[in-house]
């Protein structure tokens, strides 16, 4: 049984092109969340999404971020025209529940390191 | 705001016992979680504390004091593989989806 998979584990991108970073769940996980992680700080929430549905973007910025999790297919976050600030390493995670039905655990990729010049 | 408190790094011993203190400040609780992570790897789940107490897994315990806003994680016959950052996190009062992290502790063992 796969475990989360992320691809890719490292993008290099020029400032003002686009990244796409793609999660696919552990099976049988219909519930996917995004966090963001900077060197020596722990994990920022950002999108919470179940298949469809993005169910909380709160930690996402409104400009440039958007993310989704189709029917078929893995879930994408998508940074359009990036910036120096956006280099980070973001992890996806999944769950078969919400939290609220769980003792909170959530099953993490290995994450994808972004990196814009 | 919301916000949680560890210390940012700790050193022991090979095969000592070694305390990871976390206090934390959030709007509503519904449970402290732990993970470990492995040079920036994938942060996988360690323990989980809803109520007050002491939760036992094999050489690691953790533990909840709610009126004190307060747990720990301990690590008992440290192995160095056991080198790794130890994060603490809340589910807070949007405790459906969210957990709130704190920044982390290095652990650096020494042989």
């Amino acid at each position: 049984n796969a475990g989360v998979m992320q691809n890719p584990r490292h993008l290099v991108r020029r400032r003002g092109q686009e990244a796409r970073l793609r999660c696919s769940p552990m099976k049988g996980h219909s519930h996917v969340y995004w966090y963001r992680q900077l060197p020596e700080e722990g994990l920022k929430f950002m999108v919470y999404l179940q298949k469809e549905n993005i169910i909380d973007e709160s930690g996402m910025p409104k400009e440039r971020f958007s993310a989704e999790f189709p029917k078929e297919g893995p879930s994408i976050l998508r940074i359009q025209q990036v910036v120096r600030g956006d280099s980070a390493a973001y992890f996806c995670a999944s769950s078969p529940q919400g939290l609220v039905m769980n003792t909170g655990e959530l099953f993490f990729g290995e994450g994808s390191r972004l990196t814009v010049l | 705001g919301q916000s949680l408190e560890q210390p940012s790094e700790v050193t022991a011993v090979e095969g000592a016992i070694v305390q990871i203190n976390c206090t934390y400040q959030t709007s509503g609780f519904y449970g402290l979680s732990w993970y470990q992570q492995h040079d920036g790897g994938a942060p996988t789940f360690l323990s989980y504390n809803g109520l007050d107490g002491l939760e036992e897994t094999g050489r690691f315990s953790s533990f909840l004091s709610r009126s004190d806003s307060y747990g720990y994680l301990l690590l008992q016959e440290l192995q160095m593989k056991d080198s790794a950052s130890y994060f603490c996190a809340v589910r807070d009062e949007r405790g459906n989806y969210q957990l709130i992290w704190g920044a982390g502790t290095k652990l650096i063992i020494k042989p």
